[in-house]
């Protein structure tokens, strides 16, 4: 079974400033997609950003942007001018593009990220 | 438009009873989703469906678990004689369909289970 693995249960942040949150996975999959979801107190999964294995571009999303390093199965979400409403439990989540376990997400442990004004 | 929703919120129920958790996903989405959330644990898979069909039910821990989408909207998720171990938060999410791979799941508030 793919694993990933979220080796930072904390970090904080100011205010206005960068944040970089790690993930490594474990596949022999060559079709795949990456997610980063963001979970508040209110427990609802919001996603935040994904990137297709397949392509070599980072993806971005406003103030979100990934570092996919497939080769070394590393896939870093950093938050650029970082707000209050950021703060949040961030988890990294793979997927399958194919086979048997196609319809299912696998998450790390998560990443909780404070926010200091 | 309305999200994907859960009822109960909360459950609290004692050792060795039967509980039943519902979703009710996005209008129109026919892949429908379950995870276990245990606490500080990310969300692990439980099962999904595409339509009214358990496509894929591997991640069900064992015999007590079972779930039933019998329209392919609705789904209820059925513990019986629950254990201490079955707290946790039970998410439900769904997405348009699976065969898109990259399709976003839509995930609802869940339900904090507390078997005491």
């Amino acid at each position: 079974a793919q694993t990933v693995t979220q080796s930072q249960p904390e970090m904080s942040v100011q205010e206005a400033e960068t944040v970089t949150l790690s993930c490594t996975y474990d596949t022999s999959e060559s079709d795949y997609y990456l997610f980063w979801y963001k979970q508040p107190p209110s427990r609802q999964m919001i996603l935040v950003i994904r990137q297709e294995a397949y392509k070599q571009q980072n993806a971005t999303e406003n103030r979100f942007s990934v570092n996919f390093q497939k080769a070394a199965k590393s896939f870093s979400l950093k938050i650029s001018d970082s707000q209050l409403g950021d703060a949040a439990m961030y988890f990294c989540a793979y997927r399958s593009g194919r086979g048997s376990t196609l319809g299912r997400l696998y998450f790390g442990r998560g990443t909780q990220l404070t926010v200091w004004p | 438009g309305a999200g994907v929703s859960q009822t109960p919120s909360n459950k609290v129920t004692e050792k060795g009873k039967y509980v039943e958790l519902r979703c009710d996903p996005i209008s129109g989405h026919t892949a429908l989703y379950w995870y276990r959330q245990s606490l500080g644990q990310g969300p692990e898979f439980l099962i999904y469906f595409q339509g009214t069909g358990a496509a894929d039910d591997s991640g069900l821990p064992n015999d007590r678990f079972f779930a039933v989408r019998p329209e392919g909207s609705v789904s209820t998720l059925k513990i019986q004689r629950t254990e201490r171990g079955d707290s946790a938060v039970y998410l439900c999410a769904s997405s348009p369909a699976h065969t898109i791979n990259y399709n976003e799941q839509f995930f609802g508030p869940g339900t904090r289970l507390t078997v005491l």
